[in-house]
């Protein structure tokens, strides 16, 4: 098993360019979500799903889109990145509900200039 | 709205020594609470997982705990090794609306 997979590694953007960062499993997990990492801050969640066609805001949506059309994919949209945006974007998964134990990606590396 | 505190916010000790991390939370509903271990530009690691039913849960050298009504966790490390320099995290998670996570505990264990 590859565990959760992320892509980019790393990543510079100009402001207002759009992206997508990807992240993948091959767990068969339902639940998989996206959290930032910011110096100071903590890992603040953004967005999560459990399972398929079903997703929901986390704690710092703003500026973010997501879907997931497979168990296995649950990529992270970027529409117009702004400076704020800089940060480590981590992808993680579970079997179900936050409630099991996560599996992290190893991150991307965002500088939105 | 859920706030995890981890105290001390950085930690240097000699080899070999017993360590205690300390985790606190101001909701006590809480379905688990996680150990993450993070590397210096890695992704996290899952340690121990202690269900809001549990206790404590054993993994080798390290021992959480898990103390609802009070709102506190702590990580104990037997026998540290440089291998465990590391950066901890502790995240208490709440459903299905995912994790809360401290700000970690900057740990360097020295030769």
């Amino acid at each position: 098993n590859a565990g959760v997979t992320q892509t980019p590694k790393f990543q510079v953007l100009k402001t207002g360019q759009s992206m997508t960062l990807q992240c993948a499993q091959d767990m068969n997990h339902e639940y998989m979500s996206w959290y930032r990492q910011d110096p100071g801050m903590g890992l603040r969640l953004i967005h999560y799903s459990v399972g398929a066609g079903i997703t929901d805001q986390g704690e710092v949506p703003n500026g973010y889109n997501v879907s997931r059309s497979t168990t296995e994919d649950f990529p992270l949209r970027l529409l117009s990145a702004a400076p704020s945006q800089t940060s480590v974007y981590f992808c993680a998964s579970s079997y179900a509900a936050s409630s099991d134990t996560q599996y992290f990606g190893p991150g991307t590396r965002l500088t939105v200039l | 709205k859920q706030e995890v505190t981890q105290i001390p916010a950085a930690l240097s000790v000699p080899e070999g020594e017993n360590l205690v991390l300390n985790c606190s939370f101001t909701d006590s509903a809480i379905y688990n609470l996680q150990w993450f271990r993070q590397d210096p530009g890695k992704g996290l690691t899952s340690l121990l997982l202690i269900q809001s039913s549990q206790r404590e849960q054993t993994s080798g050298r390290l021992n959480a705990s898990l103390d609802k009504s009070s709102g506190r966790s702590t990580l104990y490390i037997a026998a540290s090794q440089p291998g465990d320099s590391a950066t901890y995290l502790c995240a208490v998670g709440g459903g299905a609306d995912g994790l809360t996570f401290g700000k970690g505990t900057h740990l360097i264990i020295q030769p």
